[in-house]
């Protein structure tokens, strides 16, 4: 079946607009994350939602992001204001949302934003 | 709060040799799970292997096995008979129970095949 998929796949922008990144998730992925991965870093965690609520919102780094989900579907992620330390690999994953011993994240392809 | 500990920034390795990627972890979640990511060139995040905390024996998938010691809260990676497509990055991530379910990252290792 269909993995994660995201889009756009690169996104050019200026300083100061706004951006939006999507998610479709694996059909039947109860459980949505949103990773940010800086240029040769390691993942850092965003938002996950479980449905469409969001009970750990905790990486966000600044009120300048926001997500949102529409029921078990598909999720945006908005940036306002870009800063160019937003520069970075957006990953989304997404599980099935069952007790731990099944719950595997599988990750789509990534957005790769550039603030100008 | 959860923390994963790569510290092989890099690594080489030649062609068919088995290789080890260190992992350390520190939790207070009494269950987690402990998963290995590779990352290719490309860039997508591949899973490779799950280990439950409770799991009484080390997972196995193909080529890769999980050396999970918990009394050293070690979950090292063993790929054996090494291939050049294995050439990538590997990380090692943790997840809690319910109420921790994000998945925390170590910095990777980047390994090398060499032929």
């Amino acid at each position: 079946g269909a993995g994660v998929s995201q889009s756009p796949s690169n996104k050019v922008t200026e300083k100061g607009k706004d951006v939006e990144l999507r998610c479709d998730p694996i059909s039947g992925h109860t459980a949505l994350y949103w990773y940010r991965q800086r240029l040769g870093q390691g993942l850092e965690f965003l938002i996950y939602f479980q449905g469409n609520s969001a009970p750990d919102k905790s990486g966000l780094p600044s009120d300048r992001f926001s997500a949102e989900r529409t029921g078990e579907s598909v999720s945006t992620l908005t940036i306002q204001r870009t800063q160019q330390e937003d520069s970075a690999v957006y990953l989304c994953a997404s599980s099935t949302g069952g007790a731990l011993g099944t719950d595997t994240q599988y990750f789509g392809p990534g957005t790769r934003l550039t603030v100008l | 709060a959860q923390k994963i500990t790569q510290t092989q920034p890099g690594m080489f390795v030649q062609e068919k040799e088995a290789v080890t990627l260190d992992c350390t972890y520190d939790t207070s979640d009494p269950s987690y799970g402990l998963f290995w990511y590779k990352q290719p060139s490309s860039g997508e995040m591949i899973f490779l292997i799950y280990q439950g905390s409770y799991d009484q024996q080390n997972a196995t998938e193909g080529r890769y096995s999980l050396n999970f010691q918990k009394a050293r809260k070690s979950a090292n990676l063993v790929i054996s008979a090494s291939q050049l497509g294995d050439s990538a990055m590997y990380f090692c991530a943790m997840r809690g129970n319910f109420g921790n379910e994000k998945l925390t990252f170590g910095t990777g290792t980047r390994l090398t095949i060499i032929p």
